[in-house]
């Protein structure tokens, strides 16, 4: 079936302007997260939906992040006023129980 | 602080050879055990989860977990130069979230 789904896969912006990045989960997966993954480095978790339940939004960097996740389904990112150590690839997961399959990523770069 | 720990690499292993990697982990509560492979400029993918005490293997691809001891590897037989790639352990400590490892950087050398 289809996997995880991201738009767009590359986006070059402006600082000071905001972008929304996409996420489509697998059909039926309960959970999704978003991470963000910098040049060379590891996964930084940055928030995770769980079914009906409040978001833990406990990796968010600044009151700049922010992400909803409607009818239990697809996801947005949002990052307002951006910064160029916003610059990073920004992945999607989404899982059934605990196993997480991810998405694609966007390359974000602010200039 | 629950914390996943892997050796950062490079691991250099000359092809036919077994790659063995290794993640140390904190907490002894740990239910389930992960290890993703990333290639350069791509999302993780999933090549093994492991549940139990023991040995699990599918394919070239062996994974081991010693609870008392908090560490899991994964070994990788006749190491093939696609198999270069950063490998990411990933634990969940008793709740649905993931906490991952900065991950291995393995290099096959032909």
């Amino acid at each position: 079936g289809a996997g995880v789904s991201q738009s767009p896969s590359n986006k070059v912006t402006e600082k000071g302007k905001d972008v929304e990045l996409r996420c489509d989960p697998i059909s039926g997966h309960t959970a999704l997260y978003w991470y963000r993954q910098s040049l060379g480095q590891g996964l930084e978790f940055l928030i995770y939906f769980q079914g009906n339940s409040a978001p833990d939004k406990s990796g968010l960097p600044s009151d700049r992040f922010s992400a909803e996740r409607t009818g239990g389904s697809v996801s947005t990112l949002t990052i307002q006023r951006t910064q160029q150590e916003d610059s990073a690839v920004y992945l999607c997961a989404s899982s059934p129980l605990v196993t997480q399959y991810f998405g694609p990523g966007t390359r974000l770069t602010v200039l | 602080q629950k914390e996943v720990e892997q050796n950062s690499g490079p691991l250099s292993v000359p092809e036919g050879a077994i790659a063995s990697l290794n993640c140390t982990y904190s907490d002894r509560v740990s239910q389930s055990f992960f290890w993703y492979r990333q290639y350069s400029g791509k999302s993780p993918e999933l090549i093994m989860s492991i549940y139990s005490n023991g040995d699990k293997e599918d394919g070239r691809f062996t994974a081991q977990l010693n609870k008392a001891s908090q560490y899991v590897s994964l070994l990788i037989r006749d190491s093939q130069p696609s198999d270069s790639a950063t490998y990411l352990c990933a634990v969940n400590f008793g709740n649905e979230k993931l906490t991952f490892g900065t991950g291995t950087r393995l290099t096959i050398i032909p």
